[in-house]
């Protein structure tokens, strides 16, 4: 089966202190791993996606396919990154199959 | 340039009524994608067109639901006899193609069933 998961509904740190979200897959084959973004009343927009292997907003994600996993990272979280954060696996045809997302909340 | 949009932005409509939701892709995408965002689901899929083959309805919860897409641009998501079930954001997506694109999301309609 094709699944995503993000352990974590909610992530609150203070501001300069590191970030990581959570993001472990479940698929057969090569995965196309991505992280969108949703900031407040702001549209869903893509992050990064890992075969660019990218850093986006100080943002990055590597993909260990030992542990299924995709994990964002940021080592200073700043307030302006506060956001909902979904991970997302591309599936046949193209459509992504999300996480359920995690809620990042960067205090001052 | 233009972004995806959809129409409207907010629907309220009575459990029983059908509701049309619109979306209008990026010019020229040929991909077209319909998701869903709801509370208790996350984000999850529902339909995609691609050129002129036939669309991938493998997510639409229930027969109620259907969809089509004219002239490869536009697409109408509807919903009929609606349920308290229903309420959520429905978010429509383009891409130039079906892998290896960037998919663009539009802003969503949020639908609420009363």
């Amino acid at each position: 089966a094709q699944r995503v998961t993000q352990p974590e509904k909610l992530l609150s740190v203070f501001k300069g202190a590191p970030v990581e979200l959570k993001c472990n897959y479940s698929y057969s084959g090569s995965p196309e791993l991505f992280w969108y973004v949703q900031y407040s009343r702001q549209r869903l927009q893509l992050l990064l996606r890992h075969i660019s292997r990218e850093s986006i907003k100080g943002f990055t994600a590597d993909l260990n396919k030992g542990e299924t996993s995709f994990h964002l990272k940021k080592p200073f979280a700043q307030e302006e990154d506060s956001a909902m954060y979904y991970c997302a696996l591309r599936g046949r045809g193209g459509k992504l199959i999300f996480g359920q997302g995690t809620e990042l909340s960067v205090k001052p | 340039g233009a972004g995806v949009s959809q129409s409207p932005s907010n629907k309220v409509t009575e459990k029983g009524k059908d509701v049309e939701l619109r979306c209008d892709p990026i010019s020229g995408h040929t991909a077209l994608y319909w998701y869903r965002q709801s509370l208790g689901q996350g984000l999850e899929f529902l339909i995609y067109f691609q050129g002129n083959s036939a669309p991938d309805k493998s997510g639409l919860p229930s027969d109620r639901f259907s969809a089509e897409r004219t002239g490869g641009s536009v697409s109408t998501l509807t919903i009929q006899r609606t349920q308290q079930e229903d309420s959520a954001v429905y978010l429509c997506a383009s891409s130039l193609g079906q892998t290896g694109y960037e998919q663009y999301f539009g802003p969503g309609t949020r639908l609420t069933v009363t």
